[in-house]
């Protein structure tokens, strides 16, 4: 069975500083690989998706996403975050054949003026 | 326009009453989803319809039921609410799953 593991439940940062979030998931055949983003007190929004080609993957908001299959990693990433990224972070896998996103447990940023 | 919505947003109950929870999209998607979000923000796959045709059903107690009237909308209907049925619930459509899902608000259900 799919699963996808996110392994920073909660990340503190300042301003400014750099953030990468982890996210592993298993399954051996082709995947859709995306990011989602829940403001407090809101809905889930899309920030990115792997469908194919560049394993790179720029989204919105100055994310971007990495793929590296050997590894079965989607790992977020910005250069620097600001107080507005405040929110919960899922990561989330389709597997080729099927009609269900799986998502991670999310990750917890918050982020400090 | 709001793409795919959810009513109500809140919804507060007593235990062993029934309840309804509507969705409504409007994009022309063709699948449609309730997903559960517990208190610790873990979001889980209930049920899946394609274009009224129930395809996923994620062991959920039959107190759990879905409706689909048309492929524009899908109706979770609740019998017998427990405590451990307090959660938020996300409904979602997509054209095709590798295009990722356009979640609602989700209704907030919290039983007492």
């Amino acid at each position: 069975a799919q699963s996808v593991s996110q392994h920073n439940h909660h990340v503190i940062l300042s301003e400014a500083a750099s953030l990468e979030l982890g996210c592993n998931y298993s399954y051996g055949g082709t995947v859709n690989l995306f990011w989602y983003v829940q403001y407090p007190g809101q809905h889930l929004q899309l920030l990115l998706k792997y469908f194919s080609g560049d394993p790179l993957v720029k989204g919105i908001k100055g994310f971007e996403a990495e793929f590296i299959k050997s590894k079965f990693s989607f790992n977020l990433r910005k250069p620097s975050v600001q107080w507005s990224d405040t929110a919960e972070y899922f990561c989330a896998v389709n597997a080729w054949n099927t009609d269900k996103l799986i998502f991670g447990t999310g990750t917890r940023l918050q982020v400090f003026p | 326009d709001t793409a795919v919505s959810q009513t109500p947003k809140y919804l507060v109950t007593q235990m062993g009453n029934d309840k309804s929870i509507k969705c409504e999209q409007n994009l022309g998607h063709d699948t449609m989803y309730w997903y559960k979000q517990d208190s610790k923000k873990f979001l889980k796959i209930m049920f899946s319809y394609n274009n009224k045709e129930l395809i996923i059903n994620e062991t959920v107690p039959n107190r759990f039921s879905p409706k689909s009237p048309d492929k524009a909308h899908l109706n979770l209907h609740i019998n017998s609410l427990e405590l451990g049925d307090s959660a938020v619930y996300f409904c979602a459509s997509t054209q095709a799953t590798g295009d990722g899902y356009t979640f609602g608000s989700g209704t907030r259900l919290t039983v007492v």
